[in-house]
């Protein structure tokens, strides 16, 4: 079985600082791990994915998230918050070759952006 | 540019009403989902189909149902619609192939009075 954490139900960060949103998974067999954005009143858009190769990945809007195994987390990070990025973001992982298809996704993270 | 679309943004019914909320997707996928979602609680799980006429228990299941008479159609059904199932109703699908990414429509709110 899968689950995930996303550490902290809020986040909040100035206008230009860092981002940072922590996730973190457990898992018995390589996983597929991705981010998804909501912003108010809307349905959940792909931020970015991991699957294989490279560990770490780039998405849209300027974000990134790295894979690490050995802390079996998926982070996500921006160097410069934009007011913009104010949303929900949810971690979600599948597990891989586990015969299923449906992730288990975090509770959710709140990112508020003080101007 | 793919879509998945929900035929209300906003719904407000009555305690007893028949409630039914459909979701359409135009990807050819083979999986869709139900998920409400509440506040602090994320996303949960109502129901999944991975084929037409196919239909799985999700993790809430109680007091819903589904219905996929078509590939690309996935049917929530709320038999009398109580207070509590006042929500986010999220709809998504997904390929049964490849990694699974799921595409979510816009969602609908509903309010049980």
């Amino acid at each position: 079985a899968q689950s995930v954490t996303q550490l902290g139900s809020h986040v909040s960060v100035s206008e230009g600082a860092l981002v940072l949103l922590r996730c973190n998974y457990s898992s018995s067999v390589p996983p597929y791990l991705f981010w998804y954005v909501q912003y108010p009143n809307q349905g959940l858009q792909l931020l970015l994915k991991y699957t294989t190769g490279a560990t770490l990945v780039k998405g849209i809007n300027g974000f990134e998230a790295e894979f690490k195994k050995s802390e079996t987390s998926f982070h996500l990070t921006k160097p410069s918050a934009h007011m913009s990025d104010a949303a929900e973001y949810f971690c979600a992982v599948i597990l891989v070759g586990g015969g299923s298809y449906i992730p288990t996704f975090g509770r959710g993270t709140s990112l508020i952006v003080h101007p | 540019d793919v879509k998945v679309t929900q035929s209300s943004r906003y719904l407000v019914k009555r305690t007893g009403e028949k409630v039914f909320l459909e979701c359409v997707q135009d990807m050819d996928h083979e999986n869709m989902f139900w998920y409400r979602q509440d506040p602090g609680l994320g996303l949960r799980l109502i129901y999944f189909s991975y084929d037409v006429k196919m239909k799985e228990k999700g993790d809430i299941p109680e007091g819903y149902s589904v219905s996929r008479e078509k590939k690309e159609r996935f049917s929530l059904i709320l038999e009398s619609a109580s207070t509590n199932q006042t929500s986010m109703y999220l709809c998504a699908s997904s390929a049964l192939q490849g990694d699974n990414e799921q595409f979510f429509g816009p969602g609908t709110r509903l309010t049980v009075l």
